[in-house]
């Protein structure tokens, strides 16, 4: 079975890191370009960052963009994301999800990213 | 990277066709035929309906179909079902990024 499977969310102040997991099962991660992708309670999607197969070719949203790394091990069939100096509005539900055709066709169930005091 | 507008609701009985549009600019949606739709129920993952504008993915119903003119794409749900409420949301590449709609809650009366 086609999988994605993100861990490492949780609680964290202002200022704070949290590094995101995913873990993939049932195809060959190697080949896949993957992606972040974020939910804040209630709203709507927004996109975060993107890596190539090998992780040489990386982009992200503005927003995010000097505090994230995405990064990825083809051994591990794992996707990660680093972030730091997280703020409010970085509390979320984090997708990583894998790309076909410019389109995401598998995600994982998320995991909830909460920055508070 | 400003999101792709979508009509924050749409509804439509059992069995009748609603279309729910996606406006973006010529840097995205009309820069590119590659718009996606996805339909999220509450409390889950979103689920890829639509891709390079009208391509269905392997299960996916054929009642579910989509369209590009210009800066602006479309997803057309006929013989609405129950099961087809939901969020939809749009999305494109937009060179070296993406965008996504700010979602369309899909009522079926």
């Amino acid at each position: 079975e086609v999988q994605l499977v993100e861990s490492g969310g949780g609680v964290v102040q202002p200022g704070g890191s949290l590094r995101l997991s995913c873990a993939a099962s049932g195809f060959t991660f190697s080949i896949y370009w993957m992606q972040w992708v974020r939910q804040t309670p209630g709203k709507g999607l927004v996109w975060v960052s993107r890596s190539n197969s090998d992780g040489s070719r990386i982009s992200y949203a503005d927003p995010v963009k000097g505090r994230f790394t995405i990064s990825r091990d083809n051994v591990k069939n794992t996707l990660y994301l680093e972030m730091n100096s997280l703020r409010a509005e970085d509390t979320a539900v984090y997708y990583c999800a894998r790309e076909s055709f410019y389109s995401l066709d598998v995600w994982g169930q998320g995991t909830t990213v909460i920055v508070s005091s | 990277q400003s999101a792709l507008t979508q009509p924050p609701s749409a509804s439509g009985s059992p069995g009748q066709s609603v279309t729910i549009s996606c406006t973006g600019t010529s840097s995205d949606v009309g820069g590119y035929d590659h718009v996606s739709w996805y339909q999220q129920h509450p409390g889950k993952a979103p689920k890829l309906m639509i891709y390079e504008v009208n391509k269905r993915p392997s299960g996916v119903p054929d009642r579910f179909s989509g369209s590009k003119s210009g800066n602006t794409a479309s997803l057309t749900v006929s013989g609405l079902q129950a099961e087809d409420e939901a969020d939809y949301y749009c999305s494109s590449y937009a060179g070296n990024s993406w965008v996504f709609g700010g979602g369309t809650k899909l009522t079926v009366l």
